[in-house]
C-alpha cells in the first residue's frame, strides 16, 4: 500500500509570517508529484506539477521543491496573508499506474 | 462557464434510496474520476475511467457505480444509499498534456439520513 504523509496535520500563522509544510512519498517508482490549493467552499485547485529531482516551482510567494530520492517536497509561502488560508493536498503519481494518491492536507489559517 | 460541472450540488436522501451524481466537462480530457472526501481523510477514488470503453475500480467502489456515456460525461450512481457513504463528492478529469493535472469539479455534498 502506497501512502503520502502531510505535516503537520494543521497550521496557525502568523499574517506576514513564512512558513512551510512536509508532503512524504515513496521514493521508488516516482511519476510526479503535485500540490493542490483548496478553499474552503471551493474545489481543489492545482498549484504546482512537479516531475523532476530538485525542481523548485514557484507562484508569487508559494514556491515548492522536489527531493525524489529521499521521498519529500516542501511547499513555502513566504508573508503569509489571510487570503492563503487553506487546505493544501499533495498527491502522488508512482510510474506503475498514473493514478493520483493524496495526502489527507494540512490546513492553514493565517491569524491576522 | 464551468470547465466541469457536477449536479446536483447539494441532496438529500434517504437510506436505501439510488441516486446518480454527474458530471460534465468541456475541457476535451480523456480521464475522468470521481473521489470521495470525508473529514480528516484525504480523497478517496471512487472509480476512475481512461476512456468512454474503459472503466476501472479505485480504492473505495463498493456500493458505487459508474457510467461514462461520453468522452465529456461521467455518472456515479448509489444504488442503494448508506448513511456511511454521506461525504463531498468530487469528479476531476486530467489529461496527459497537463501531466495529470487534475481539474476538479465544485463538488456534490451528499446526505444520507
Amino acid at each position: 500500500i502506497l501512502n503520502v504523509e502531510q505535516s503537520p496535520q494543521s497550521l496557525h500563522v502568523q499574517e506576514g509570517d513564512s512558513t512551510n509544510f512536509t508532503c512524504s512519498f515513496p521514493s521508488s517508482n516516482f511519476y510526479a508529484l503535485h500540490w493542490y490549493r483548496w478553499e474552503t467552499a471551493k474545489s481543489p485547485e492545482a498549484l504546482f506539477v512537479m516531475t523532476l529531482n530538485g525542481d523548485e516551482k514557484k507562484k508569487g510567494r508559494i514556491s515548492a521543491t522536489l527531493n525524489t530520492k529521499e521521498g519529500y517536497s516542501y511547499l513555502y509561502i513566504k508573508g503569509s496573508q489571510p487570503e492563503d488560508s487553506a487546505t493544501y493536498l499533495c498527491a502522488f503519481i508512482p510510474g506503475s499506474n498514473y493514478q493520483l494518491i493524496w495526502g489527507a492536507g494540512t490546513k492553514l489559517i493565517i491569524k491576522p | 462557464d464551468a470547465d466541469v460541472t457536477q449536479t446536483p450540488r447539494n441532496r438529500i436522501t434517504k437510506t436505501g434510496k439510488r441516486i446518480m451524481l454527474e458530471c460534465s466537462q468541456t475541457k476535451g480530457h480523456d480521464r475522468m474520476y470521481w473521489y470521495r472526501q470525508d473529514p480528516g481523510l484525504g480523497l478517496r477514488l471512487i472509480y476512475y475511467s481512461f476512456d468512454v470503453k474503459d472503466i476501472n475500480k479505485g480504492e473505495i467502489s463498493d456500493g458505487y457505480s459508474v457510467s461514462r456515456q461520453a468522452q465529456a460525461k461521467f455518472s456515479l450512481s448509489l444504488e442503494s444509499a448508506i448513511p456511511n457513504q454521506t461525504a463531498l463528492y468530487f469528479c476531476a478529469t486530467s489529461d496527459l498534456s497537463s501531466g495529470r493535472q487534475q481539474y476538479f469539479g465544485p463538488g456534490t455534498r451528499l446526505t444520507v439520513t
